[in-house]
C-alpha cells in the first residue's frame, strides 16, 4: 500500500465549478497534512495545511480532514483557469521529519 | 518565492562529470531537505538535515553526496551519475521537521547525458 494516494486525473472542471480532490494515507498516526500546487515546470507551492479533523477554509480553498477514515480532501470553489495545475497531497509519515507526497492530481479548468 | 534559492536552474552533465547543486534559505528555518522529482512519480525524499546534522538518508546511492555547512546552506555533490538520475531536484526548508510546511526552491533541472 502506498503511503499517500491520490487519483492522478486529469480532473476537468468548467470555470466557476467546484473541483474536489481526494487523498488517502496509510499511517494512522499522521498529524500534519498539506496541499501543494505545482504548475508545469515550476516547484510546488503551499496552498493549505491542516492539523485537526474538520474543515479549514482559506479564500476559495477548503481542506477537509477525517483522521478516522484516513483521508484529506481539497475543494476549490469558483474554479478559474489559473487553477489548472497539479495538486500534491503531503502527509507526515512515521517520524516527524518524513513528509511523504502523493503522485498528484492534475486539474484542468475549462474556460 | 525568493525565501529558498537554488542554483543552477538547469544543468547538463556527462556521466563522468562532477558538479554541485546549491541551496540557500533566508527564512530562518532549521531543517533543510533534498527531494527528487521524476516524471509521473511522487516526490522522493533524499536527505534531511536538522540544525545542519543529517537525520535522514533515504537509501540514496553514494553518487549523491550532501553537505550542510550551516542551517542556511545545503549542497548536493554529484559524480558519476546515470541517465536515470535526470530529474528535477528540489531543495526545501521548514521550521520544524515534518510538522510545519515545507518551502521549496525553484529547483534544478538536471539532465545526465
Amino acid at each position: 500500500q502506498k503511503e499517500v494516494e491520490q487519483n492522478s486525473g486529469p480532473l476537468s472542471v468548467p470555470e466557476g465549478a467546484i473541483a474536489s480532490l481526494n487523498c488517502t494515507y496509510s499511517d494512522r498516526g499522521s498529524q500534519s497534512f498539506f496541499w501543494y500546487r505545482q504548475y508545469s515546470g515550476k516547484s510546488p507551492e503551499l496552498i493549505m495545511f491542516i492539523y485537526s479533523n474538520g474543515d479549514k477554509e482559506d479564500g476559495r480553498f477548503t481542506a477537509q480532514l477525517n483522521k478516522a477514515s484516513q483521508y484529506v480532501s481539497l475543494l476549490i470553489r469558483d474554479s478559474q483557469p489559473s487553477d489548472s495545475a497539479t495538486y500534491l497531497c503531503a502527509v507526515n509519515i512515521g517520524d516527524d521529519y518524513k513528509l511523504s507526497f502523493g503522485a498528484g492530481t492534475t486539474v484542468t479548468v475549462r474556460a | 518565492e525568493t525565501g529558498v534559492t537554488q542554483t543552477p536552474r538547469h544543468l547538463v552533465m556527462g556521466m563522468t562529470n562532477k558538479k554541485s547543486l546549491k541551496c540557500e534559505q533566508h527564512l530562518g528555518h532549521n531543517a533543510m531537505y533534498w527531494y527528487k522529482q521524476s516524471a509521473k512519480k511522487p516526490l522522493e525524499l533524499m536527505f534531511v538535515y536538522n540544525f545542519k546534522e543529517q537525520t535522514e538518508n533515504n537509501s540514496v546511492p553514494s553518487r549523491f553526496s550532501p553537505e550542510c555547512p550551516n542551517s542556511s546552506h545545503l549542497f548536493l555533490h554529484l559524480h558519476t551519475l546515470q541517465p536515470e538520475d535526470s530529474a528535477l531536484y528540489l531543495c526545501a526548508s521548514s521550521h520544524d521537521r515534518g510538522r510545519k510546511p515545507l518551502h521549496f526552491g525553484n529547483g534544478t533541472r538536471l539532465t545526465v547525458t
